[in-house]
């Protein structure tokens, strides 16, 4: 069980929007920057958010990310069966020294 | 353009060892950290090691501090991850990754992997 907590699974309608939750603690995304990745079966994963907010490029501005306190948010409109897959948040830890990953979400678009 | 290729996956026996390779190009190597992360079948993301940029600190999740060495050659633009005392839970793919920020003074980290191998796959089976 990852210290970072998701949901294990959303869903929305095509065009609808979803959003993903990440719960941490002080030592983790309270002092520390949040990045999110999305991970399609059979590919690499693909990174959508860094520094709690920032979208590299080629990711579409429909994908957006927040963070507040000890806890991160993925938000992502326009829903597309392509955005079918797993996400994860990941940031680092602070007490621990090391990175760590949420345990992933799987994103359903029905 | 940008790449990391992973190469040195295979079958290993338990208590045996196994040396990841990773080459990266379209970058400068000792500019940016270079990391290993890995999948196990039907699991989640988990971050394994990482070096940071000018190599100054490695760090390596407890799951494989003690058995896993992470090193690099900078002649060669190559990431290394020699694996020692192999276990079935250590069973998945295994990605290089280049990460992108660090670790600041007050503490503060903005560590993020912004390129990514196709990942080699280990499988640690007697």
């Amino acid at each position: 069980q990852s210290v970072l907590t998701q949901p294990a699974s959303v869903s929305a309608a095509p065009g609808q929007k979803v959003t993903i939750s990440c719960s941490g603690s002080s030592s983790n995304i309270g002092n520390n920057y949040v990045s999110w990745y999305q991970k399609v079966p059979g590919s690499a994963p693909r990174l959508l958010i860094y520094d709690n907010n920032y979208r590299p490029s080629g990711i579409p501005d429909r994908i957006s990310g927040s963070k507040s306190g000890t806890s991160a948010t993925l938000a992502i409109t326009g829903l597309q069966t392509g955005d079918e897959a797993d996400y994860y948040c990941a940031t680092w830890d602070t007490g621990l020294s090391v990175l760590i990953f949420g345990g992933g979400t799987k994103l359903t678009v029905l | 353009e940008v790449q990391v290729v992973e190469s040195g996956g295979g079958l290993a026996s338990p208590g045996g060892s196994l040396r990841l390779s990773c080459v990266a190009s379209g970058f400068s190597f000792n500019a940016y950290s270079v990391n290993w992360v890995r999948q196990a079948p039907g699991k989640g993301l988990e971050w394994v090691s990482s070096i940071s940029s000018r190599r100054s600190y490695i760090y390596y999740a407890d799951s494989v501090k003690g058995r896993f060495t992470m090193s690099t050659d900078s002649a060669q633009n190559s990431l290394y991850l020699q694996m020692n005392s192999l276990r079935a839970e250590d069973t998945g793919i295994y990605y290089c990754a280049r990460g992108q920020g660090g670790i600041a003074r007050d503490g503060t980290a903005d560590i993020h992997f912004d390129y990514w191998g196709q990942g080699t796959l280990v499988t640690v089976s007697s």
